[in-house]
């Protein structure tokens, strides 16, 4: 079995300043991906980052990175210079082995703040 | 190109009665999800599509609840004699499916909001 956990129910930042977003992970699987999605209050799951249980290198994409920790089983979402449009929930999901279904962890709430 | 789309975006419907709900995922992508997005429950799968196949139901909450996928493109999920805990979000994703590795990013569409009365 999979399980997210995300232990930050809400987050503050201040605009333009950089925040981490907590995710740890538990698996069996070696042979894995991380996935961090993005809800704004529209709904929709926007995709931010995906890291490989195989990466060698944290994956960045533009302002967000991922700051994996394998040994630990952490992949924490780093976004640097917050916006005012980054206020949103984030979510950490993983998808393991051959499995299709990714397992979402219940969510951070962002709140950036002019 | 066109992302993944999902209709109606709002549905209200008293409690007893049959929905339908319709996911169009991005051309291309042979693999379709369904996810349940409810207040107490979080983000739950429901069912995923290989082509016109769906190997695992397991996710389905009940046997009120079916889906279909057709051509390999839309697909439908029905859920019949509503109850007011299917109220919830419900979202369709797609992605590429190759070796069925984790690599694969599914991507979403903007969800139906269902409410029960």
């Amino acid at each position: 079995a999979q399980k997210i956990t995300q232990t930050q129910p809400g987050m503050f930042v201040q605009e333009k300043e950089a925040v981490t977003l907590d995710c740890t992970y538990d698996t069996s699987d070696q042979s894995y991906g991380l996935f961090w999605y993005k809800q704004p209050s529209s709904g929709e799951m926007i995709f931010l980052i995906y890291q490989g249980s195989y990466d060698e290198q944290n994956a960045t994409e533009g302002r967000y990175s991922l700051n994996f920790q394998k040994a630990r089983k952490s992949a924490n979402l780093v976004i640097s210079a917050s916006q005012l449009g980054d206020s949103a929930m984030y979510f950490c999901a993983m998808r393991g082995g051959s499995n299709y279904k990714l397992t979402f962890g219940k969510g951070t709430l962002l709140t950036v703040n002019p | 190109g066109a992302g993944v789309s999902q209709s109606p975006s709002n549905k209200v419907t008293e409690k007893g009665k049959d929905v339908e709900l319709r996911c169009d995922p991005i051309s291309g992508h042979t693999a379709l999800y369904w996810y349940r997005q409810s207040l107490g429950q979080g983000l739950e799968f429901l069912i995923y599509f290989q082509g016109n196949s769906a190997p695992d139901k397991s996710g389905l909450p009940s046997d009120r609840f079916s889906a279909e996928r057709t051509g390999g493109s839309v697909s439908t999920l029905t859920i019949q004699r509503t109850q007011q805990e299917d109220s919830a979000v419900y979202l369709c994703a797609s992605s590429f499916w190759s070796s069925g590795g984790p690599r694969e990013t599914q991507y979403f569409g903007p969800g139906t909001r269902l409410l029960v009365l």
